[in-house]
């Protein structure tokens, strides 16, 4: 079946303009994750969706980051009032409910502020 | 919290010789370990996990790893390099007592270079 999505694959913005993203999970994950990939920090967890439960917003660096998932499926990451630090690549991933579970990476967004 | 560390920035092997990319851990409950790859301008692609049970876990594309818990290491091995091997490579860690975070905590990666 078809893989995780992202998209845009690609987003430049202003500094100070407000960006979202968006993933598409494997249909029947019910686990959805947020990720960011940069030079300076590496791979860090941003915030985690299990079912109808309270996020895990415990990764999220500031509070113009927040996401939402609708219907336990699609996903938007919004980053509100951008700023040159926030350029990175955004990955999102999914997997079935369990700790153990491996987790299925989509190809991430490119995110560029100016 | 929870921890990983990749010691090795670049590893380079040549081609047919074994291969080993380094990875250490810290959670404070026990862990569930990871092994990621990721090709350029791709995603990350699942190599194998330990989840409990025998020590040597083999994955996917011939790779394996050994869980060592009085060294809290997770060594990824291969036998025989392939320059295909050649890729970006992430350990990462969850801690399976419901203590940390969510998400997986990952290395900082470690960049395989094997060479013809």
């Amino acid at each position: 079946g078809a893989g995780v999505s992202q998209s845009p694959s690609n987003k430049v913005t202003e500094k100070g303009k407000d960006v979202e993203l968006r993933c598409d999970p494997i249909s029947g994950h019910t686990a959805l994750y947020w990720y960011r990939q940069s030079l300076g920090q590496g791979l860090e967890f941003l915030i985690y969706f299990q079912g109808n439960s309270a996020p895990d917003k415990s990764g999220l660096p500031s509070d113009r980051f927040s996401a939402e998932r609708t219907g336990g499926s699609v996903s938007t990451l919004t980053i509100q009032r951008t700023q040159q630090e926030d350029s990175a690549v955004y990955l999102c991933a999914s997997s079935s409910y369990s700790p153990s579970n491996e987790q299925f990476f989509g190809p991430g967004t490119r995110l560029t502020v100016l | 919290a929870q921890s990983v560390a990749q010691p090795e920035d670049q590893v380079n092997v040549a081609e047919g010789n074994p291969l080993t990319v380094k990875c250490t851990y810290s959670v404070s409950g026990n862990p569930y370990l990871f092994w990621y790859v990721q090709y350029p301008n791709r995603g990350l692609q699942f190599l194998l996990k330990y989840i409990t049970g025998d020590n040597l876990v083999k994955g996917s594309y011939g790779f394996e790893a050994e869980f060592n818990k009085s060294q809290t290491s997770f060594h990824l091995k291969k036998p025989s390099a392939l320059v295909s091997d050649s890729a970006l490579y992430f350990c990462a860690v969850r801690d399976n007592s419901g203590g940390g975070a969510d998400g997986l905590t990952f290395g900082k990666g470690t960049h395989l270079i094997i060479q013809p």
